[in-house]
């Protein structure tokens, strides 16, 4: 596709499952960052990929949160044990270069809601 | 660490008049600014940057000042359309961060709402 692609768009998940959030992100874009974003504020970065490489994790709020990327290509985010502080939309952004922020394209979102 | 706030969280403005967005961050050694706009149900989408050692930068129908005095920076957007209502956000890299300097903090936005 021409953009970053997210799947599911919106996903409602009872306290304690797991959820699996994915990003396609632009063909070619070396770069993938995971981004979460809770209602009425401002995104909040979570995780940076260099191909298949996680080179940052700092932002996962817990060892709940596990996020991979083998092929270098898509990327998966994980959430285990899930808790409603979860509820957020979980943003992917790609980038064609390493560490381009002029060049970051956002997918539209994966909104999570825990019940 | 880097705060980064907004003075107004809403902005209503009549459809062609001028809107301007403002916004304040705390870490004076912060030298790269951007401005995002966010639709309702959409990622943030890139508008302009800005770096330390420029006070003003254009762009269509869209201008960024920063003013580093009293670190401050804002968005004006001339002549605004309905398809300007959004949040925009402005974010910051992490400064002096050697290769860290990919992790956008933002600012908590502010919605605009145009009036037709």
């Amino acid at each position: 596709g021409a953009g970053v692609s997210q799947s599911p768009r919106y996903k409602v998940a009872k306290r304690g499952q797991d959820v699996a959030l994915r990003c396609d992100p632009i063909s070619g874009h070396v770069s993938l960052f995971w981004y979460q974003q809770a209602l009425g504020q401002g995104p909040e970065f979570l995780t940076y990929f260099q191909n298949e490489a996680q080179l940052d994790k700092s932002g996962l709020p817990s060892d709940r949160f596990f996020a991979e990327r083998p092929e270098g290509s898509v990327s998966t985010l994980k959430i285990q044990r899930t808790q409603q502080e979860d509820s957020a939309v979980y943003l992917c952004a790609s980038s064609p270069r390493d560490r381009r922020l002029r060049t970051i394209y956002f997918g539209e979102g994966s909104w999570l809601t825990v019940v | 660490g880097e705060n980064v706030g907004l003075h107004l969280p809403t902005l209503s403005v009549q459809e062609g008049d001028n809107s301007i967005i403002n916004c304040a961050y705390s870490n004076s050694a912060s030298d790269y600014f951007i401005w995002y706009k966010q639709e309702s149900g959409k990622g943030p989408q890139f508008i302009i940057d800005i770096r330390s050692n420029m006070d003003k930068r254009q762009g269509q129908r869209v201008t960024v000042l920063l003013n580093k005095t009293v670190k401050h920076l804002s968005l004006q957007i001339a002549a605004t359309q309905p398809g300007d209502s959004a949040v925009y956000f402005c974010a910051v890299p992490k400064p002096n961060s050697g290769g860290s300097n990919y992790k956008l903090t933002f600012g908590k936005g502010t919605l605009l709402t145009v009036n037709p």
